[in-house]
Formats: structure tokens, C-alpha cells, sequence
């Protein structure tokens, strides 16, 4: 069975600092997806990335970027300089690699960025 | 390009009652699911259309049931409404041929009372 854990169930943060949402999931397949989401108040669940099981390679997007450790079974995103519209609760998904089964989402964090 | 829209956005029905939820899925989007959201929860997968079937479920009741139409918008139908059903209901959309993310309406929030 495929699990998702998000230990942090809610950060605050002063803008401006940099803040690592941790991400720990549990799978059977050797090839699978693991995605992030961002939620904001508007309720819409906001595409952030894609990564699939065979690329390690870490990811940068703006601010924005994440650590995937398969040794650890870990995807972790950092955003660098918060900023107030951070503000929203995170999602950690994880698919089988075929892309037809559905997502297994993490309990999210709610980050509260600070001004 | 149109992206997913549901309603209504906001319900309140009483226990016992009945509730349909409707989606419009991304133009050129020929899979829907969707997911329920309890409060303070991650989405928990309900089921999945293809092609007006369902392809997919999740661990939900019969009481929740659904609809695909030709022009692959959806309904899902709850019926018996209990107070646990309160949640917000996502609709997502994806082509089924191209790998890649769920493309996520606003959701409906019902409150059962």
C-alpha cells in the first residue's frame, strides 16, 4: 500500500527566512511520481512539480526547490526567502508511474508566512 | 483555455438528504476524478470516469455514485447524506494518454447538518 507522510502539521515563518517542508512516503513499485500541491484559502489544489522515481537529480524553480532521496524515501521542498502569498497549506502526492492510478496525499502543512 | 469549474461552491443539506456535485473538466481533459477533502485532511481519491464508465474507486460506499457525460463533464451524487460526508469535494481533470498532473477545480464545500 502506498503512503504519504507530512510530520509538520503547521509552520509559521517570518518573511523572508527559508522554510523545508518534509515529505516521507512509503511504496511497493520501484518506479512511481511523487508531486507537490499548494492549497490556497481559494480551496483549488496548484500544481507545483512532478518527480518521477528514476531522476534524483535535485530541482530548482525560482524560489522554490526539492530534494528527492530514494535512500531515505524522501521529497522535501524548501522555499527560499518566503514570502506572505506562501501562505497556504502543502501537499506531498504520490502516483504509480503509469499516471492512471490516483494521487495518495499527505495530510498537508499549513504554512503561515509572517510580515 | 478553459480550466476545471464546479458547483455549487458552497451547499448545506440536512442528514438523510440527497446531493448532486457538478464538474467541467479542462478543455481537451477526457479523465475526471474525484476526491474528498475532510477538514484538516488530505484529499481521499473517491473514483474515476473514462469514456462515461468508472475506472477506479476508492474506499467510499455505494451511496457515493457518479456520471460522465459526452462531453466529459461529471457528477457525483451523494446519497443518504451523514454527517461525515461534510468536506470539500474536488473535481480533477487529466488526459489519459499524457502523463502528468491532475488538474484541480475549486472544489464544492458541502456542510451536512
Amino acid at each position: 500500500a502506498q503512503k504519504v507522510t507530512q510530520a509538520q502539521t503547521e509552520i509559521s515563518v517570518v518573511e523572508k527566512e527559508d522554510v523545508t517542508l518534509d515529505c516521507v512516503y512509503e511504496t511497493r513499485d520501484t518506479t512511481y511520481y511523487l508531486f507537490w500541491y499548494k492549497q490556497p484559502p481559494s480551496g483549488e489544489l496548484v500544481f507545483l512539480i512532478r518527480r518521477n522515481s528514476f531522476d534524483e537529480q535535485n530541482e530548482i524553480s525560482g524560489r522554490y526547490s526539492w530534494n528527492f532521496q530514494k535512500s531515505t524515501s524522501s521529497f522535501n521542498f524548501t522555499i527560499t526567502a518566503s514570502q506572505v502569498v506562501d501562505s497556504a497549506v502543502y501537499f506531498c502526492a504520490l502516483s504509480d508511474i503509469s499516471g492512471n492510478t490516483p494521487l495518495v496525499f499527505g495530510k498537508g502543512t499549513r504554512l503561515s508566512v509572517i510580515a | 483555455e478553459t480550466g476545471v469549474t464546479q458547483s455549487p461552491t458552497h451547499l448545506i443539506k440536512t442528514r438523510g438528504q440527497q446531493v448532486t456535485l457538478r464538474c467541467s473538466s479542462q478543455s481537451g481533459h477526457n479523465t475526471v476524478s474525484w476526491y474528498q477533502q475532510a477538514l484538516g485532511q488530505g484529499p481521499q481519491f473517491i473514483f474515476q470516469y473514462y469514456r462515461e464508465e468508472e475506472n477506479g474507486r476508492g474506499n467510499f460506499p455505494p451511496r457515493f455514485s457518479g456520471l460522465q457525460f459526452p462531453n466529459y463533464s461529471s457528477e457525483l451524487n451523494v446519497n443518504a447524506l451523514e454527517l461525515d460526508d461534510s468536506a470539500l469535494y474536488l473535481c480533477a481533470s487529466r488526459d489519459r494518454f499524457i502523463t502528468g498532473e491532475l488538474f484541480f477545480g475549486e472544489g464544492s464545500r458541502l456542510t451536512v447538518l
